[in-house]
């Protein structure tokens, strides 16, 4: 199973926002609305930002917000702030493993 | 409070086997589908394992037939068997709860294996 595919990197400047792609096929991100978002700031463990393509979990902030479209799902991040600077990988199931990442996306607020 | 407290990691040769742990607490433990999830230093994500409620296993073809999951519902506990290291097993392992719709909802800190000689 290939890993999803996001950009290495993206980057914006306080109070703008941005998105961040997630690339896969019909045998996981198109095929199913099992797709999860997570934050990771470094040396942290990840924490679940999004799930079911756009549902947040208690706690997240309004300001991040998932989508799909096809096989590409989508994070957006609106009124970007200095703690949003992280890691971000997408997730999702699969017809053949419970699982695949992205690669994972370093956002840098500018 | 929901808790994954990792342990047993370190170093050990090429070749050589190491058992991790993971002690959930705050939830009922065999309810949950559990994983363990793997992550190189400066690399990203990559799914290890995951184990059923009814004890179901499952592997990416990078582990299979050398790492093994298995869990102690009387323990509330998660272990990953892993024989055969190599040194492309380095990495830090995390264990994960899978929620509803197959998110992992809550991780531990991590625990650092690394396979040097």
């Amino acid at each position: 199973q290939s890993a999803l595919t996001q950009p290495a990197s993206v980057s914006g400047s306080p109070g703008q926002s941005i998105t961040i792609s997630c690339t896969g096929t019909s045998s996981d991100v198109g095929g199913y609305n099992y797709v999860s978002w997570y934050q990771q700031h470094p040396g942290k463990a990840p924490k679940l930002m999004i799930y079911e393509v756009s549902n947040r979990p208690s706690g997240v902030s309004n300001r991040f917000s998932g989508s799909k479209s096809g096989n590409t799902a989508s994070l957006t991040i609106s009124g970007l702030q200095a703690e949003d600077e992280a890691d971000y990988y997408c997730s999702s199931y699969t017809s053949s493993s419970p699982v695949v990442f992205g690669g994972g996306t370093k956002l840098t607020v500018l | 409070e929901v808790q994954l407290v990792e342990s047993g990691g370190g170093l050990v040769q090429p070749g050589g086997s190491l058992r991790l742990s993971c002690a959930a607490s705050g939830f009922t433990f065999s309810s949950y589908d559990m994983h363990w999830v793997r992550q190189a230093t400066g690399k990203g994500l990559e799914w290890v394992s995951a184990i059923g409620t009814a004890g179901d296993t499952y592997y990416p073809g990078s582990v299979k037939g050398r790492f093994t999951i298995s869990r102690e519902n009387a323990k509330n506990s998660l272990y990953l068997q892993m024989n055969s290291l190599r040194a492309g097993d380095t990495a830090v392992y995390y264990c994960a709860r899978e929620g509803d719709y197959g998110e992992f909802d809550y991780w531990g800190q991590g625990t650092l294996v690394t396979v040097s000689s």
